[in-house]
């Protein structure tokens, strides 16, 4: 089955700063790939996800990009704010079978300091 | 808010006890996907249901079923609790079962805590 491992678990940047989160997949079937920003005691957000087709997709201050061959994407947040302090995953699906459950990392806590 | 419903908020229980989580989909989605989140763990994949029939199966403890009932809500049934069973139940909904639109919205969650 699928395995998504996600680095790093921790992250600390300055506000203003850039970061990144990356993940790599194991299924070469995966082809959507969400990532969810959860704050603490709160649900899981969705933020920006991306689909196998396309190898960037930027929303303002976010970005992610997929990299099919060696299996991996990754996150980027520019001029980071203390509100984007919280845990963020990456997932991985098959969305073209009949299934669509998500894989998910173990998460990046991302503290940004003032 | 996702339009996502999950009840109860919070559950206290013992050791040995059954429960039961309702989750509510967004509506319109089809399916329902239960997530277990604990500490160690992370969030897990346990279970998926799309109009009524079960679709997936990660890592359920056979000690724990779900249904999705007619009018698309889902219940969790967690039995013969253990310590270790305490964590955040999420459910997750999604327009179908997997195609083309799977972007799933998280219900705000049910915090277990067995003692």
């Amino acid at each position: 089955g699928e395995n998504v491992e996600q680095h790093p678990s921790t992250l600390s940047v300055q506000e203003g700063d850039s970061a990144v989160i990356k993940c790599t997949y194991s299924d070469s079937a995966s082809n959507y790939f969400p990532w969810y920003k959860q704050e603490l005691g709160k649900r899981p957000q969705l933020i920006i996800d991306i689909r196998s087709n396309v190898g960037e997709k930027k929303d303002q201050r976010i970005a992610v990009t997929l990299n099919k061959t060696a299996k991996h994407f990754s996150l980027h947040i520019t001029e980071t704010q203390p509100e984007d302090s919280a845990v963020y995953f990456c997932a991985a699906s098959n969305y073209g079978g009949s299934q669509g459950n998500l894989i998910f990392g173990k998460g990046t806590k991302l503290s940004v300091k003032p | 808010d996702s339009g996502v419903t999950q009840t109860p908020k919070h559950l206290i229980t013992a050791t040995g006890q059954r429960v039961t989580l309702r989750c509510s989909p967004r509506s319109g989605d089809l399916s329902v996907y239960w997530y277990q989140q604990s500490l160690d763990q992370g969030l897990q994949f346990l279970i998926q249901y799309y109009n009524g029939e079960e679709r997936a199966k990660g890592n359920i403890l056979e000690r724990f079923s779900a249904q999705q009932f007619p009018d698309l809500h889902s219940e969790l049934n967690l039995s013969s609790l253990e310590l270790g069973d305490s964590a955040l139940y999420f459910c997750a909904s999604s327009p179908r079962g997997g195609g083309r639109y799977n972007e799933q919205f998280f219900g705000p969650g049910t915090r277990l805590t067995v003692l």
